[in-house]
């Protein structure tokens, strides 16, 4: 599975937009894009995957790049609550397994 | 997605004992589960892959013997730390995969085991 990167924090406005980048140089054609966060003390949460395609849901925006080797996890409008570790992980899907890297604490502030 | 709990979500033992961690998905029938463990200030590590019906795939360094893992029935897998000690104090999550087409897992919400 290809290897991710990311910044290892990362500061954010209340009510602004959290643009959470990830490189994923590596990654081959079937692999997708995953991301997860995990708030102090609890288990990871997931919030969006994509291949190639732009993704958004109730929750965020996934913007791949046209070339695949990096990622934007889009919070359009982060709350205090949405304060965690944001993890980007790269499979696909010949393993089932999801490795963790160390992820981007993103922080809140008020 | 999945619901997913786990209990205990603390539980302290003596050194020496063997603790029972339950995992349930809620409402999905999963036939595989994960088992994680994160110790604090670390990122989440694999531990096993928990298939129903079947023996548990673990991950290279992580002793069988010790983390023992059932899979009985679609909705409940089970991790026992046997024989627990100070070291094995950490954070345990389970996921479940519910969809075999991609790798989205849906995690519980922790067991936090210390052992003293």
């Amino acid at each position: 599975d290809a290897k991710t990167t990311q910044p290892t924090s990362m500061d954010c406005a209340e009510g602004r937009a959290a643009n959470l980048p990830c490189n994923h140089s590596t990654i081959s054609g079937n692999e997708y894009v995953y991301w997860y966060r995990q708030i102090h003390s609890q288990g990871p949460q997931y919030i969006i995957h994509g291949l190639k395609n732009n993704e958004t849901n109730e929750m965020a925006s996934l913007i791949i790049t046209e070339d695949r080797k990096s990622s934007t996890l889009i919070l359009p409008h982060a709350t205090l609550r949405d304060t965690a570790v944001y993890y980007c992980i790269v499979d696909g899907g010949a393993t089932n397994k999801l490795i963790f890297g160390t992820g981007t604490l993103l922080a809140v502030q008020p | 997605g999945a619901v997913v709990s786990q209990h205990p979500s603390r539980v302290i033992c003596k050194s020496g004992t063997s603790v029972k961690i339950e995992c349930r998905s809620l409402d999905f029938q999963a036939t595989t589960m994960f088992w994680y463990r994160q110790f604090p200030k670390q990122s989440l590590m694999l531990m096993a892959t928990s298939n129903e019906g079947s023996k548990a795939t673990y991950e290279q360094g992580v002793e069988k013997d010790k983390f023992l893992i059932n899979h009985a029935s679609l909705t409940l897998s089970t991790l026992t730390v046997t024989s627990a000690h100070p070291e094995d104090s950490s954070f345990y999550i389970c996921s479940v995969q519910e969809d075999r087409s991609t790798d989205t897992q849906y995690f519980g919400p922790g067991t936090r085991l210390t052992v003293l």
